[in-house]
């Protein structure tokens, strides 16, 4: 069974930093493309970044760019979120997505809730 | 990286029909057949229901269907059942390894 359980958020201040895991099982983790997308409270989802297979090519939305830092341990079967500079904005449920189709996601962790504010 | 349009919400009665639109540009839902749609109940992870336009995963009821025409894309529920009341989101494909998502549909099952 494809399993994806994010960790890592809380409540932190402006300007701190926060990184999230996302800890992949029932699948081979480095076959595939994995994203970030987030949930501001009672808003819509919002694609955040990607990451390829190997973790040699990423990307960004602008809001978070230069910023947050995707990255992945294929031996750790693990995603990850480095946010740092974080601001009152980036209040939200993250989601790791597992890229399993062509040009979409289908299977999506819990989700995990960051929230920042001082 | 503006998000699609899609109208905040939709309604129908039980064993109606609904079609909800998702409105982008050449330089996502017009340029590439990789649209997907989500469904999303209040407090859970959204499920995909629709990749690649008009393709469903294992498992999700033939009364979900997709289709695009140009920049616009559209989610067709047909035979409405009280568990599709939901909100639905579009996604597509931006270029560069760049996604985008729609705004949201809230849909009501009256």
């Amino acid at each position: 069974e494809v399993q994806l359980v994010e960790s890592g958020g809380g409540l932190v201040q402006p300007g701190a930093s926060l990184r999230l895991s996302c800890a992949a099982s029932g699948f081979t983790f480095s076959s595939h493309w994995m994203q970030w997308v987030r949930q501001a409270p009672g808003k819509g989802l919002v694609w955040v970044s990607l990451i390829n297979r190997d973790g040699s090519s990423t990307t960004y939305a602008d809001s978070v760019k230069g910023r947050f830092t995707i990255s992945r341990d294929n031996a750790k079967n693990t995603l990850y979120l480095q946010m740092n500079s974080l601001r009152a904005e980036d209040t939200a449920v993250y989601y790791c997505e597992r890229g399993g189709v062509p040009g979409g996601f289908d299977y999506w962790g819990q989700g995990t809730l960051v929230t920042v504010s001082s | 990286q503006s998000a699609l349009t899609q109208p905040p919400s939709a309604s129908g009665s039980p064993g109606q029909s609904v079609t909800i639109s998702c409105t982008g540009t050449i330089s996502d839902v017009g340029g590439y057949n990789y649209v997907s749609w989500y469904q999303q109940h209040p407090g859970k992870a959204p499920k995909l229901m629709i990749y690649e336009v008009s393709q469903r995963p294992s498992g999700v009821p033939d009364r979900f269907s997709g289709s695009k025409s140009g920049n616009t894309a559209s989610l067709t529920v047909s035979g409405l059942q009280a568990e599709d009341e939901a909100d639905y989101y579009c996604s597509s494909y931006a270029g560069s390894y760049n996604y985008v998502f729609g705004t949201g549909t809230k849909v009501t099952v009256l």
